[in-house]
């Protein structure tokens, strides 16, 4: 079965600096990939998913995911980090019609430092 | 167009008792998936459903049980609840597949006591 591993379950970024999430996949077929974001007392909303087209995914409020398929890897990046970025961050995975459910990390809560 | 929408959005139970939650999809959504979400075991996929059919199960007991109506609202049972069922609990639609977009509604606080 798919899943997926968050490397860092807290990462603390200064305003204006580099967002790195990290998300490491196992899938036994080419999978689908995700990332969501949850802010408190909230549901999840999509940032970006990977379906198998470009490898560089563009995603909302500035984000981006690298898909690397000799890593299986999917990190999550943001160039400069805003206040509220700060949320808890998900990376999914699904295999689609073969699997059709979907597989989610531990979570990374990112803080943002003033 | 309106968003996903889960009643209630808080519920305290005893053990032993029965609880039925409530979905609500995006007009035109007919995929239905339920996840649990706690601190300790985070997000974990329950069901889906599709036109009224249970397509996947996750590792979940049978005291888990889930349906879907023809308009694709859905409803997630659970029965003889144990103080370990407390969690959130997230309904989200998408077009057909899981790999489509999903929207995820606001959750249900189920708290067992």
């Amino acid at each position: 079965a798919q899943s997926v591993t968050q490397l860092g379950s807290h990462v603390s970024v200064s305003e204006g600096a580099l967002v790195l999430l990290r998300c490491n996949y196992s899938s036994s077929v080419p999978p689908y990939l995700f990332w969501y974001v949850q802010y408190p007392n909230q549901g999840l909303q999509l940032l970006l998913k990977y379906t198998s087209a470009a490898t560089l995914v563009k995603g909302i409020n500035g984000f981006e995911a690298e898909f690397k398929k000799s890593e299986t890897s999917f990190h999550l990046t943001k160039p400069s980090a805003h206040m509220s970025d700060a949320a808890e961050y998900f990376c999914a995975v699904s295999e689609g019609e073969n699997n059709n459910d979907m597989r989610f990390g531990a979570g990374t809560r990112l803080t943002v430092k003033p | 167009k309106a968003g996903v929408t889960q009643t209630p959005r808080y519920l305290i139970k005893t053990r032993g008792q029965q609880v039925t939650l409530s979905c609500s999809p995006i007009s035109g959504h007919r995929s239905v998936s339920w996840y649990q979400q706690t601190p300790g075991q985070g997000l974990q996929f329950l069901f889906e459903y599709f036109s009224e059919t249970q397509r996947n199960k996750g590792n979940f007991p049978g005291r888990f049980s889930g349906r879907q109506f023809s308009n694709s609202r859905s409803e997630m049972n659970v029965s003889t609840l144990e103080l370990g069922d407390s969690a959130l609990y997230l309904c989200a639609s998408s077009f057909a597949e899981v790999t489509d977009t999903q929207y995820f509604g606001p959750g249900t606080r189920l708290t067992v006591l």
